[in-house]
Parts: structure tokens; sequence; C-alpha cells
């Protein structure tokens, strides 16, 4: 079974501080991906990346960074946190692309920005 | 108005009966995947379905994709009350670039 898993688990963070989320995946997959999910709605896709120190915009990149120092790593940076964000964040990986493979998804990080 | 979308917004069956969820969309897509997440969990992968197949099979699971009407289902035979969750679907549309669009998803209870 594949193994992805995000620290921490759930965050409060301050209106503009600044936020890493952290995911790790053992699955040596290519793809990793960072969605947001708000309650009671579908995930939305912020960053993904497909090779180390490399990362794409997804659908709602505006306000967030992304870094991928390494295969096994992938992390979601709030640089100036907004109560707007405040939701779950859902870190993915694959071995292919979405149209190919099947996504394996951490349990998630709840993030409370007061 | 979403992109993808799934109805019913919430189903409530009993043990053993066999349920259906929907999905329409509105692109051209490559492929459509079903998901399940349970409460507290991240999503999990059911069935990939390609835009050149119409039918796709997971043990209890049958998801199938209409392109002509731009739909999917997904039926559970033989529902158990671990099926209960949100049931999504997903696309990742053929044109336009990295795009993929999750809908909001339909509440399944099963009741013993």
């Amino acid at each position: 079974e594949a193994a992805v898993t995000q620290s921490p688990r759930s965050k409060v963070a301050v209106t503009g501080g600044k936020v890493t989320l952290s995911c790790h995946q053992t699955n040596n997959h290519d793809y990793m991906y960072w969605y947001r999910q708000d309650t009671g709605h579908g995930l939305r896709l912020i960053h993904y990346s497909y090779v180390a120190d490399s990362t794409e915009k997804g659908d709602i990149p505006d306000g967030y960074k992304a870094s991928r120092p390494s295969q096994e790593n992938f992390s979601l940076i709030l640089e100036l946190a907004s109560l707007s964000q405040t939701a779950v964040y859902f870190c993915a990986s694959s071995d292919w692309g979405f149209n190919q493979d099947t996504q394996y998804f951490g349990p998630g990080t709840r993030l409370l920005v007061l | 108005s979403q992109l993808a979308e799934e109805n019913p917004w919430a189903l409530s069956v009993h043990e053993g009966e066999s349920v259906t969820v929907n999905c329409s969309y509105k692109t051209s897509i490559t492929a459509l995947q079903w998901y399940r997440q349970k409460s507290g969990e991240g999503p999990a992968q059911l069935i990939l379905i390609r835009s050149n197949e119409r039918e796709k099979r997971n043990g209890r699971l049958r998801a199938t994709l209409d392109t002509s009407s731009q739909s999917s289902s997904l039926s559970i035979t033989a529902t158990r009350c671990e099926d209960t969750a949100v049931y999504f679907c997903a696309t990742e549309p053929g044109t336009g670039g990295y795009k993929v669009v999750f809908g909001s998803g339909t509440r399944l209870l099963v009741s013993p």
C-alpha cells in the first residue's frame, strides 16, 4: 500500500504569518500534488510537481508557493496566511499523471488561520 | 456552475441495497476518476475510467462513462455500513493545460 504522510496534522496560524505544510511519500512516485478542501466542497488543485526541483501551478495557486526538494518531499508554503486560507489541505502522489494512474492521498492537514 | 457535479447531494440506503451516484461534467475529458472519502480521512481512488472506455469494474463497484452526454455513474452493489462516505467524481479536461476538477460530492449513508 502506497504511503503519503503529512505534517503537521493540524495547525493554527495568525493572519500574515508564514505557514509551511510538509508532505512525504515513500512510493517512489514522480508526481506529487497539493489540494485544498473547503467544508462541504470538493478538492481544488493548488500546485503539483512531476520531478524534483520543479513545480507547476494548478487551478488556484495564488497565495501559495510549493517546493519539491527531493522526489519524496513536497511542501506547500503560505508566505502571508489569510483568513480565506482556512481549509483542509491534502497531499497526493502518483506514478503518472492524472489520466493514467491512481493518486494516493495523505490524511490531510487542518489549517485554521485567525 | 460547477464543471463537474455529482447528484444527488445525499443518499441513504440500508445494508445490502444497491445505490448509484451520478456525475455530469462540462468539458471534453481524457479520463474520469471516482473517489471515496470517509470522515476524517483523505480521498481514496476507486476507479479510473478513460475516455475510450465505457465501463469499468472494481469488486462491488461499477463505473460507466458516456462521453456523448458527458456523464458518468458509479454503482455500488450489496452495500455495507463501511461504504458510508462522500463520493466524488474528478475529471481532467483534455484541453487547456493541466486542470483537475472535482465535484462537491454525494454523501452516502448506509444503515444496518
